[in-house]
This record gives structure tokens, C-alpha cells and sequence, in this order.
């Protein structure tokens, strides 16, 4: 089973423009984080976020985590046509559990030039 | 080597026949995880390994499904009498600390095997 929610699950968007993806889970954690797939490949580590920070940034990513509501949200600035990709949010489970991060279904980012 | 590398990356094979799908961790990672991905879905959690050591292995779907460390790093994921429904790319990923609990556990990943049961 899967612990998270991406949405949406496809967002298509211009060259240049700001892409928000949002994830949702049910189980409270240690740390959140977000992965990159380009298509046929595996997937790249972008960013982790722990369970005491509220937000994060790295180069042109910007992540948020609200534990209250189980929720957190990518922003990606200034997309670039590079930026087309599948993104998964993944969390581990505090107190235990499977030993393995739990992924949501993802969503699929299309940058239009 | 640098990378986590998989092999084969596509494997094609007839229903009822045995597979054997190879992960090459990078070299000193402790933690050693296989997933299955679905086409447009996440990944999903088959079974994790610290050193050789399988320590988890809830996510295997069945008893067909059957993955070994023996010497704590290359591992194999071996699916028995394989079924239209194991088509999906398996992925292998390691990282330098054991679990994902302690600490934050970053996964490094292989680009994957590529299953197709006809």
C-alpha cells in the first residue's frame, strides 16, 4: 500500500512558470522527502525535510511540511524544460514499521518550452 | 563503482518461467532495499537488507518472490514461475546507514529492470 498522495497527478505548465505539487500521508513520520524520475530511470534524491522544520529550500526548490495536517508541497521556480519528470513524496514511519520509505504515486510535471 | 547498477535492465519472459534480476549497490552502503513500480505508479516496497542480513522482507507479494545478500553486497531478486502480474520495473537502492529510521536515509537508486511477462 501506498502511504502518500501526490496531486495533482499530471500538471502541465510553461517554461519559466512556478510548478506546486502537493503530498498527502496518513501516518506520522521522522522525515519526508521528495524524489525526481525521469522517465526509464531511477529515481534522485531532491530534498529532505525532518518533522521538526516547517520549510526548506534548496537552489530552486522550496519545500513546506505541515505534520498538523499531514501535508507537504514542492515548489519549483522558474521551471525549466529539464524540470519534466515524474516527482514522488516518501516517508518513513515513526515507531516502525516496513524498514523502507513508503512513496506516493507521484506527479507527472510536463514543462512546455 | 559510482552508481547503483541493475541488470538486465528489460528482461522479457514467458509465463511460468523463473527470473533473476542483479543489484550492484555502491560499494560500503550498509542498507540494500528492492521496490517494484507498477506502469505511473510509485514504488513499492518488496524487501530490505542490512549487510546480508534480511531484516524485512513484509512487501514480497508472494512466496514466489524471493531476494538474497549472501555476502552483504551484490544482491539478487529471484521471482519463481513468473505471472502477468509481476510485470513492473523492480528497483534496487542502497544507502550508507542502516534503515531510514536513524538519522535521515537518503536512497540512492539503479535506473531499474524492466520485467514484461507474456
Amino acid at each position: 500500500s501506498q502511504q502518500g498522495e501526490e496531486d495533482p497527478q499530471a500538471l502541465s505548465i510553461q517554461e519559466g512558470e512556478n510548478a506546486t505539487m502537493n503530498c498527502s500521508y496518513k501516518t506520522s513520520i521522522n522525515n519526508l522527502q521528495w524524489y525526481r524520475q525521469n522517465s526509464g530511470r531511477g529515481l534522485v534524491h531532491l530534498i529532505l525535510i525532518r518533522s521538526n522544520e516547517r520549510e526548506k529550500h534548496s537552489g530552486r526548490l522550496r519545500v513546506t511540511l505541515d505534520t498538523s495536517k499531514k501535508s507537504s508541497s514542492l515548489l519549483i521556480t522558474a521551471s525549466r524544460a529539464a524540470d519534466t519528470a515524474s516527482y514522488f513524496c516518501a516517508t518513513d514511519a515513526l515507531g516502525g514499521g516496513a524498514d523502507g520509505l513508503t512513496f506516493g504515486k507521484g506527479t507527472h510535471l510536463i514543462i512546455q518550452p | 563503482g559510482a552508481g547503483v547498477s541493475q541488470s538486465p535492465r528489460y528482461k522479457v519472459a514467458k509465463r511460468g518461467q523463473d527470473v533473476a534480476l542483479r543489484c550492484d549497490p555502491i560499494s560500503g552502503h550498509v542498507s540494500l532495499f528492492w521496490y517494484q513500480q507498477a506502469l505511473g505508479q510509485g514504488p513499492e516496497f518488496l524487501t530490505y537488507f542490512q549487510n546480508e542480513a534480511q531484516l524485512d522482507k513484509s512487501g514480497l507479494p508472494s512466496d514466489r518472490f524471493f531476494a538474497e545478500r549472501p555476502e552483504g553486497s551484490v544482491s539478487t531478486l529471484k521471482i519463481q514461475r513468473t505471472q502477468q502480474e509481476d510485470s513492473a520495473v523492480y528497483l534496487c537502492a542502497s544507502s550508507y546507514l542502516p534503515g531510514v529510521i536513524s538519522g535521515a536515509n537518503v536512497l540512492t537508486f539503479g535506473a531499474g529492470s524492466r520485467l514484461t511477462v507474456l
